[in-house]
């Protein structure tokens, strides 16, 4: 069964460092998620990507993030400087499309920053 | 005010006990989801409604689109589904996002 991978599982860079963490979505699906979960906290949606462009985004996704979608496979999310306060786990998601679609979540990578 | 709201938080069960999880939302929405995260972080997709009820195996979700709410039923529990369940939903008022309720920990003792 087609599933969403990521990459790496987990990650610690130092405050101040740029990550990008990394995703295969299902290959035939067209819309990409990034949510995030700080540990103990509920999931929160960061960005929807669609046709090359983002599509939505939240109040959290500021300009420090950014994400693209660069060889037609992967999507990537990339923090530019990372703070002590982005440290969580970054699920990536995939749908075939939108409304009444199922979003196919990957395993997610656990982000430390220290 | 949460937009997703879940209850209970906890809930431990013994293993065979039938178990009900409940998810109210504030909403119109175009679909609910309900999704199971175990300890290691990963999140699986259960059921995704916006009417009536599906069933697989174990597991039933109904939702009531006039009252505004779900429920996620296990039967014959068993100690592997002990995880995090979580309601999300998607609105037109929240674009194409999902919303995500705090999450329900399931503990089932053998």
């Amino acid at each position: 069964e087609p599933e969403v991978t990521q990459t790496p599982s987990h990650q610690v860079t130092q405050m101040g460092q740029e990550v990008i963490l990394r995703c295969v979505p299902i290959s035939n699906h067209l819309y990409f998620y990034w949510y995030r979960q700080i540990l103990g906290q509920k999931v929160e949606f960061l960005v929807s990507f669609y046709n090359n462009e983002i599509s939505e985004k939240s109040e959290i996704f500021d300009d420090q993030f950014s994400v693209e979608r660069p060889d037609g496979s992967n999507f990537t999310l990339k923090i530019r400087s990372t703070k002590l306060e982005d440290s969580a786990m970054y699920f990536c998601a995939s749908s075939e499309g939108q409304g009444f679609y199922e979003q196919y979540f990957g395993p997610g990578t656990r982000l430390t920053v220290t | 005010k949460n937009e997703v709201e879940q209850s209970p938080q906890n809930l431990t069960a013994q293993e065979g006990e039938f178990i009900t999880i409940n998810c109210s939302y504030s909403v119109g929405i175009s679909a609910l989801h309900w999704l199971q995260q175990h300890p290691g972080g990963g999140i699986v997709s259960l059921f995704m409604l916006s009417s009536g009820k599906k069933k697989h195996g174990r597991l039933i979700a109904t939702i009531n689109i006039q009252e505004k709410h779900s429920s996620l039923h296990i039967t014959a529990s068993h100690p592997r589904d002990s995880a995090v369940y979580i309601c999300a939903v998607k609105s037109v008022e929240y674009g194409n996002k999902l919303v995500f309720g705090a999450g329900t920990i399931l503990r089932v003792k053998s």
